[in-house]
């Protein structure tokens, strides 16, 4: 089968600071990857995706690079806003599960003024 | 155009009933995707459908069920309700499905099981 894994939270920032939020993943095939955001109180939104390797998945300021070599799909910023506050998903989605879509725990970020 | 809707938001029932819940996709989507949530499970996928067909289930027991219309609108539904179905119910809907292919996601039904 297939799996996520990201750093568990929380990771506190102040407003600016550099993020990087770690996912690895394992997988039978060739997945896609992507990062979803969950905001307080409402569903998921797509961040960005990747779906071949050394794709780059780019959107609002952050960016995550396809590693194949290393299964690894890193989310970064270079200067965070409290506007960024979330809760962060890595997930992958495959052919051999149906492309559903296999989301990592999820790593809650507080950005302080 | 409009997002995907699930109603109702919230939900309190008791153990042992039965429960169900609606999402209605964005227009022209006919792939509809349920996911669970919880704190200790995270997101876990229950069952995709397609023109009013199960194309693809997670690992739930058959307690959770589901279904779609003949307008992509699609219901889930719990039977025999425990304390560990608390969680927030999550439907996607997606024009198909494939490698890029993006879902967008409802706000979630929040149920309760008292």
């Amino acid at each position: 089968g297939n799996s996520v894994t990201q750093m568990e939270g929380p990771v506190t920032l102040s407003e600016e600071a550099f993020l990087t939020i770690n996912c690895t993943y394992t997988a039978t095939g060739y997945p896609s990857l992507f990062w979803y955001v969950q905001y307080p109180g409402e569903g998921l939104q797509l961040l960005l995706k990747a779906t071949k390797a050394d794709d780059k998945g780019s959107n609002k300021g952050f960016e995550a690079t396809y590693r194949k070599e290393t299964t690894s799909f890193h989310l970064e910023k270079g200067s965070v806003q409290v506007s960024d506050s979330a809760v962060y998903f890595c997930a992958l989605s495959e052919a051999d599960s149906g492309y559903a879509l296999n989301f990592g725990k999820g790593t809650s970020l507080l950005v302080t003024p | 155009k409009a997002g995907v809707t699930q109603t109702p938001r919230y939900l309190i029932k008791t153990r042992g009933q039965q429960v169900t819940l609606s999402c209605s996709p964005i227009s022209g989507h006919r792939s509809v995707s349920w996911y669970q949530q919880t704190p200790g499970q995270g997101l876990q996928f229950l069952f995709e459908y397609f023109s009013e067909t199960q194309r693809n289930k997670g690992n739930f027991p058959g307690r959770f069920s589901g279904r779609q219309f003949s307008n992509s609108r699609s219901e889930m539904n719990v039977s025999t309700l425990e304390l560990g179905d608390s969680a927030l119910y999550l439907c996607a809907s997606s024009i198909d499905r494939g490698r890029s292919t993006e879902a967008f996601f409802g706000q979630g039904t929040r149920l309760t099981v008292v």
